[in-house]
């Protein structure tokens, strides 16, 4: 059972921060990991995508990725209202995505 | 920008009834796939179609469960003797490629399904 955990609970940050989620994995064989963002009762909506080792930016959102460690993370900066939504983290692996639970984000203006 | 499209976007069926649920991918797109989210669950992995046969499936895909993709444009879930844990969100996805190309998958805006 491939397993992908997301284990801290809902995060609010002030308007303009930084927000910071972390995501380990089980699988070492997994190559392409993923951010989607969910909105209460929508479907996940993709943010960034990352497998190779290191950093990778799309606008206000940084993906981490950490084969070693297995882990991969996403900041967000200057936190909007509108990013107050639940992050999703997938992880690749036999041809289909293994969710986390997710992450709240709570974007306080 | 292309879409994933899935119909209906509410669906009420009656125990024991048989429900299929539609989507059709973006127009490119290769690789198909069906996940479920149960109300305060993860996402899970139903189902992955390409080249007309299912690729993987999980145990949760029992005999109970089918796809298929009946013309060029539509890919279809089918549900035979719903039971009131099959209330879920579906979530249909697509790729241009698999996943171990590194290729993301769309989802479309799901169809929620109610068993009474």
């Amino acid at each position: 059972q491939k397993e992908v955990e997301q284990n801290s609970g809902p995060l609010s940050v002030p308007e303009g921060a930084i927000a910071s989620l972390n995501c380990t994995y089980s699988d070492r064989g997994s190559q392409s990991f993923f951010w989607y963002r969910q909105y209460s009762g929508k479907s996940p909506e993709l943010i960034m995508f990352i497998y190779s080792n290191g950093d990778k930016e799309d606008g206000r959102f940084t993906a981490q990725l950490n084969k070693a460690s297995q882990y991969v993370s996403l900041l967000i900066r200057d936190s909007q209202p509108s990013d107050s939504a639940t992050y999703l983290c997938a992880v690749e692996g036999n041809n289909r995505l293994a969710f986390g639970k997710g992450n709240q984000v709570v974007v306080i203006p | 920008e292309p879409e994933v499209t899935q119909t209906p976007s509410h669906q009420v069926t009656q125990m024991g009834q048989e429900v299929i649920l539609r989507c059709v991918p973006i127009s490119n797109h290769l690789y198909f796939y069906w996940y479920r989210q149960i109300l305060g669950q993860k996402v899970e992995f139903l189902v992955s179609f390409y080249n007309n046969e299912i690729s993987e499936k999980s145990e949760i895909f029992d005999d109970q469960f089918s796809v298929e993709r009946p013309d060029g444009s539509n890919f279809t879930l089918k549900i035979r003797s719903t039971k009131l844990e099959d209330s879920a969100m579906y979530f249909c996805a697509s790729s241009e490629q698999g996943l171990d190309v590194g290729q993301p998958q769309h989802f479309g805006d799901g169809t929620r399904l109610s068993i009474l």
